[in-house]
């Protein structure tokens, strides 16, 4: 079955930067985009951008270009997401998650457990 | 961005009741090939959302008929029949028509 395991919850002091993984499981990871999406405390769920791990390719949000960079290592099936520059308005439960057919996703069917990141000094 | 408008903000319904709520989209969600990416995710107390209805009105696997999608163009309904304790949560559309992808900020639904 397919699963998506997050890493764990991050504490960042403002300024620096921050790399959360999930690794897929269950299916083949090169053959589906990874999505990710952010979920500020009490609020709803905006949408980060994906990656197509079969060829790297990835779009984005323009609200996030330059806070977020999607990569992803084939041989672990793993995607990752770096945030950068970290302010107060980064904390939040960030969440990877993919479609449920090949090529474009119009929907998240599979979803990662989230991972929290908290931006404190 | 397309905005997603949902309403109620939040409801409280009796075990057994019926609910709707409503999600408008400030643009046609009709894709250009055809489609309507519209999408209903329920997140539970501490969970991840889980995907309810694609498409308008397509379960996803395993979910229960208690709850049925319709609508077309910028107007959409969930209906959840025979409410039981675990529907509990906070309910979500989503659109999948354009880029970014964005959802509407959500229903809190109660249980009496």
């Amino acid at each position: 079955q397919v699963q998506l395991q997050q890493s764990g919850a991050e504490l960042v002091k403002p300024g620096s930067s921050v790399k959360i993984s999930c690794k897929a499981s269950g299916y083949t990871f090169t053959s589906y985009d990874m999505h990710w999406i952010k979920q500020q405390p009490g609020n709803g769920l905006e949408w980060i951008g994906w990656i197509y791990p079969g060829n790297g390719n990835t779009k984005y949000n323009q609200k996030f270009n330059g806070k977020a960079t999607l990569t992803a290592d084939k041989s672990s099936s793993t995607a990752y997401m770096q945030l950068s520059s970290l302010t107060s308005e980064d904390s939040a439960v960030y969440f990877c998650a993919r479609g449920s057919t090949m090529g474009i996703t119009h929907w998240f069917a599979y979803w990662g457990q989230g991972t929290l990141v908290t931006v404190s000094s | 961005d397309v905005v997603m408008t949902q309403t109620p903000v939040s409801l409280s319904v009796s075990l057994g009741g019926q609910v709707s709520i409503s999600c408008r989209s400030s643009q046609s969600l009709v894709h250009n090939n055809g489609n309507t990416y519209l999408s209903w995710y329920l997140q539970k107390p501490g969970q991840s959302p889980q995907l309810l209805i694609y498409k308008v009105s397509n379960r996803f696997s395993g979910i229960s008929d208690r709850f049925s999608g319709s609508g077309s163009g910028t107007d959409f309904t969930l209906k959840i029949s025979r409410v039981e304790p675990d529907d509990l949560g906070v309910y979500y559309c989503g659109q999948g028509t354009q880029y970014p992808l964005t959802f509407g900020s959500g229903t809190k639904l109660e249980i009496k």
